[in-house]
């Protein structure tokens, strides 16, 4: 397994379009969760799925925000109409639920540029 | 609710200088305590952990102990290298499915 992949590494695109990332955690991983890391802060939590179900949403994650992870595998994260605020590195984690401490594996983020 | 406070940066440091970044946190129970670090362009990895009181990560000569009584998990390292250069994180997490993290120390070491 060559831990968390998170495509595409980079995507611009105007504003009021829509876009979708995708992350393929570590396979024997159960948790999958979703940041959103802006210029010179730490990452912010979205939402996280364990297995496939969607356990909790931030406040963060307006309605122009779906995620998904269908099968309890690989995950989405769509933005619709996007907005320049948009512009940030999503991240993607995943961990292996009820292990104490065990930690997350993030990926390499996606960085979104809304122009 | 849960948080994390850490030293804000930049630091900058000469190469084998040592290094201290201070890691506070909030938390109404026991947490487990993390560093991660970020290097430009990347996402972040786990640097290293404790999950109790007096426990002590440790990582590529970079330490930190968990101090239940000062609810500090300051990170050290006592002789950086230009390659230690990154933004690091302290991160809690509290019932294993939130992890919160500060605001993130930038690190320049320079030779």
């Amino acid at each position: 397994d060559t831990g968390v992949s998170q495509d595409p590494r980079h995507k611009i695109t105007k504003r009021g379009q829509n876009v979708t990332f995708r992350c393929d955690p570590i396979s024997e991983h159960n948790r999958l969760y979703w940041y959103r890391q802006t210029l010179g802060q730490g990452p912010e939590f979205l939402t996280y799925f364990q297995n496939e179900a969607q356990l909790e949403k931030s406040r963060l994650l307006s309605d122009r925000f779906s995620a998904e992870r269908p099968k309890g595998s690989f995950s989405t994260l769509e933005i619709q109409r996007t907005e320049q605020g948009d512009s940030a590195m999503y991240l993607c984690a995943s961990s292996l639920g009820g292990v104490d401490g065990y930690g997350y594996t993030f990926g390499s983020g996606t960085r979104l540029t809304v122009v | 609710g849960d948080s994390v406070t850490q030293m804000e940066g930049p630091v900058t440091l000469s190469e084998e200088a040592f290094l201290t970044i201070n890691c506070t946190y909030t938390a109404t129970g026991y947490p487990s305590l993390f560093w991660y670090v970020q290097y430009p362009g990347e996402g972040l990895q786990l640097l290293l952990k404790a999950t109790k009181a007096d426990d002590k990560g440790s990582n590529k000569g970079f330490e930190a102990t968990y101090r239940k009584e000062t609810t500090s998990f300051h990170l050290e390292k006592g002789s950086v290298q230009v390659s230690d250069s990154a933004v690091y994180f302290c991160a809690l997490l509290y019932n294993n499915n939130d992890m919160r993290f500060g605001a993130g120390t930038r690190l320049t070491v320079k030779p």
